[in-house]
């Protein structure tokens, strides 16, 4: 079964700084997706990136990118500018890519955001 | 608006009532998810449909645990027998397959559970 960790509770950054949240996962197939999500406080859910396993190139949307470690499954994000509207529980998540396993995400722990003004 | 609803936000129950709650999906989304999120955890799955067939259950779906879409439109999840443990926020998320490979789930903003 596979499994996603993320070590860092919290974080904390000083508004337009960099940070980067860290995510390892564990799995024996080959092909899959990766996800970060992010949750506001009292609000719903909502995907910042993806990530295709087989794309060695990593995405970027915006002020977010990845850095996707295959070989190391490892999948961290990057939030760079950081803004006061970035404070949230950011959740990495994972899906396989096999059919019958319906694309249900596996999520992590999370790893709750606060940015300093 | 085109996003994801659940009805109620709140339940407030006592131990042993049954509660239902609703997921209206993207309208056209044939796939539709439930999660189980506890206070500073990550999102558990439960259930998911394709259309109105329920494809997969996962074991945190006890017995007491039934969900339901007709017609492949809204779904509902009902708990009978309510326990505290079941105190959670009960997350839905639909996606479209067919033109999404990446199988992008949209969630809605959830129904708070507590069981006194």
């Amino acid at each position: 079964a596979q499994t996603v960790t993320q070590s860092q509770p919290e974080m904390s950054v000083q508004e337009a700084e960099t940070v980067t949240l860290s995510c390892t996962y564990d799995t024996s197939e080959s092909d899959y997706y990766l996800f970060w999500y992010k949750q506001p406080p009292s609000r719903q859910m909502i995907l910042v990136i993806r990530q295709e396993a087989y794309k060695q190139q990593n995405a970027t949307e915006n002020r977010f990118s990845v850095n996707f470690q295959k070989a190391a499954k490892s999948f961290s994000l990057k939030i760079s500018d950081s803004q006061l509207g970035d404070a949230a529980m950011y959740f990495c998540a994972y899906r396989s890519s096999v059919y019958n396993q319906g694309g249900k995400l596996i999520f992590g722990q999370g790893t709750e955001l606060s940015v300093k003004p | 608006d085109t996003g994801v609803s659940q009805n109620p936000r709140h339940k407030i129950t006592k131990r042993g009532q049954n509660v239902t709650f609703r997921c209206d999906p993207i309208s056209e989304h044939n796939r539709l998810y439930w999660y189980r999120q506890t206070l500073g955890q990550g999102p558990e799955f439960l259930t998911y449909f394709q259309n109105e067939a329920q494809l997969e259950k996962s074991r945190l779906l006890s017995d007491r645990f039934s969900a339901e879409r007709p017609k492949g439109s809204f779904s509902t999840l009902e708990i009978q027998r309510t326990e505290q443990g079941d105190s959670a926020m009960y997350l839905c998320a639909s996606s479209l397959r067919e033109t999404n490979p990446y199988n992008e789930q949209f969630f809605g903003p959830g129904t708070r559970l507590t069981v006194l």
